[in-house]
């Protein structure tokens, strides 16, 4: 299958750092993309990575290492509006290079 | 501004109703989308257009039509087949999925239709 994992809740404070891990299957990888979405809301673009590294864009950081699987998303100093979901969504070759999306992290900021 | 709009944003069915959900855009994309949210879950692909008149099945077609006759154009219809149809209805849009490399693929959504089966 293509499954996509990451945790369903997360919770922070105010300031603080949190990071969400996203694992997915590596065959037919053919990029990662990251969104944010408010409750009741459209998704909308964080960061792309297709390369292994760090992405760095303000506050919000994308890290992916293709042999692993493994990607992460870090958010610095958490501010009160960053409490959303935040969806991992893979592209594979193999599915004809459609995005398939996780269930989603749900990040509450506390104060 | 270009975007992608979608109506209504609330929609409340009697069961045993077709209902139809509209999506425009005015980004000149070629590709577009239907998606399905529900609680806890991710985003399921229900229908999807690369070029105009022509759409394909995504991963949960079932009950669901469309038609691509315009570029700007993609309506979702729910069908009374569809055993669970409430749920928040996303459409997107995408430059050219196949292009396989940098953000091309990069999807942007409406702001989503909720529909509630009464």
């Amino acid at each position: 299958g293509q499954n996509i994992d990451q945790p369903t809740e997360m919770t922070a404070t105010e300031g603080a750092i949190v990071q969400i891990n996203c694992t997915y299957q590596t065959s037919g990888f053919n990029g990662l993309f990251w969104y944010q979405q408010h409750a009741g809301e459209a998704p909308t673009f964080l960061s792309y990575n297709v390369l292994d590294g760090l992405e760095e864009k303000g506050r919000f950081s994308s890290f992916l290492s293709r042999s692993k699987g493994y990607s992460y998303l870090l958010l610095k100093e958490l501010q009160m509006k960053d409490s959303a979901s935040y969806l991992c969504a893979v592209r594979w070759r193999s599915n004809d290079y459609k995005l398939s999306f996780g269930a989603g992290t749900t990040v509450t900021v506390r104060a | 501004d270009g975007g992608i709009t979608q109506s209504p944003k609330y929609l409340f069915r009697k069961e045993g109703q077709n209902v139809t959900l509209s999506c425009e855009q005015n980004l000149n994309h070629d590709a577009m989308y239907w998606y399905r949210q529900d609680p806890g879950q991710g985003l399921r692909l229900i229908y999807y257009s690369q070029i105009v008149n022509d759409f394909q099945k995504g991963d949960i077609a079932e009950g669901y039509s469309v038609s691509r006759e315009k570029k700007e154009s993609f309506p979702l219809t729910v069908t009374s087949a569809q055993k669970n149809p409430t749920a928040f209805y996303l459409c997107a849009s995408s430059i050219d999925r196949r292009q396989g490399r940098g953000r091309t693929g990069e999807l942007f959504f409406g702001e989503g239709s909720r529909l509630t089966v009464l």
